[in-house]
């Protein structure tokens, strides 16, 4: 069956960085974008990014643009969301959800990993 | 990118019909027919239960459907359960090969 299953809670200090994996298992990997999207305690989901299924293309909200970068290790079947110069307002449940191209939906999602930024 | 915007909540007794609005603007809801709705419980992860405006994915039941007129989509419940008890996002791709959500829906079966 079709699984993302995502990295361990991290908690990080104000302006570091953060790394969270997300690896995909029962699908063909390369044939599907991976989003990710992020959820603040009690508040509701933003979108954050997406890599192609190619992996030669990247889009970031334009919020996080000089923050977040999306890569992928084909050989691994994994994406990874790394988030720099952290502040408090980055504690959040992170998310990685797949999209087959031109579906325009999320059909799959990773069971979220949080991230706490305190100092 | 602004949210789409959403009701903060709303509530119906068991048997009767919700709808949830999701208004957005000409660069995102009303300049494309693909907006999505998700359910989420609480602790758990987003689930998608329409999508291109009014398809159901295979699963979801029938009692959830969407629709859209302008900036303005909507998904309605009815028969309303208490598993629908929930927070509803809708989502839209939008100008620039992005995607924005919508604020969100708490969902009350009374």
């Amino acid at each position: 069956q079709v699984q993302l299953v995502q990295s361990g809670a991290e908690v990080k200090k104000p302006g570091a960085s953060v790394k969270v994996s997300c690896k995909a298992s029962g699908y063909t990997f390369n044939s599907y974008h991976m989003h990710w999207v992020r959820q603040a305690p009690g508040q509701g989901l933003e979108w954050m990014g997406i890599i192609k299924s190619s992996g030669a293309s990247t889009t970031y909200a334009q919020k996080f643009r000089d923050r977040v970068t999306v890569t992928k290790d084909t050989s691994t079947s994994t994406v990874y969301m790394e988030l720099s110069s952290l502040r408090s307002e980055d504690t959040a449940v992170y998310y990685c959800a797949r999209e087959f191209p031109r579906d325009y939906r999320f059909d799959q999602w990773g069971q979220g990993t949080l991230v706490t930024v305190s100092s | 990118q602004s949210a789409l915007t959403q009701p903060a909540s709303v509530s119906g007794s068991p048997g009767q019909s919700i709808t949830i609005s999701c208004t957005g603007t000409s660069s995102d809801v009303g300049g494309y027919n693909y907006v999505s709705w998700y359910q989420q419980h609480p602790g758990k992860a987003p689930k998608l239960m329409i999508y291109e405006v009014t398809n159901r994915p295979s699963g979801v039941s029938n009692r959830f459907s969407g629709s859209k007129s302008a900036n303005t989509a909507s998904l309605t419940i009815s028969g309303l359960q208490a598993e629908d008890e929930a927070d509803y996002y809708c989502s839209s791709f939008a100008t620039g090969g992005t995607y924005v959500f919508g604020t969100g829906t708490k969902a009350t079966v009374l």
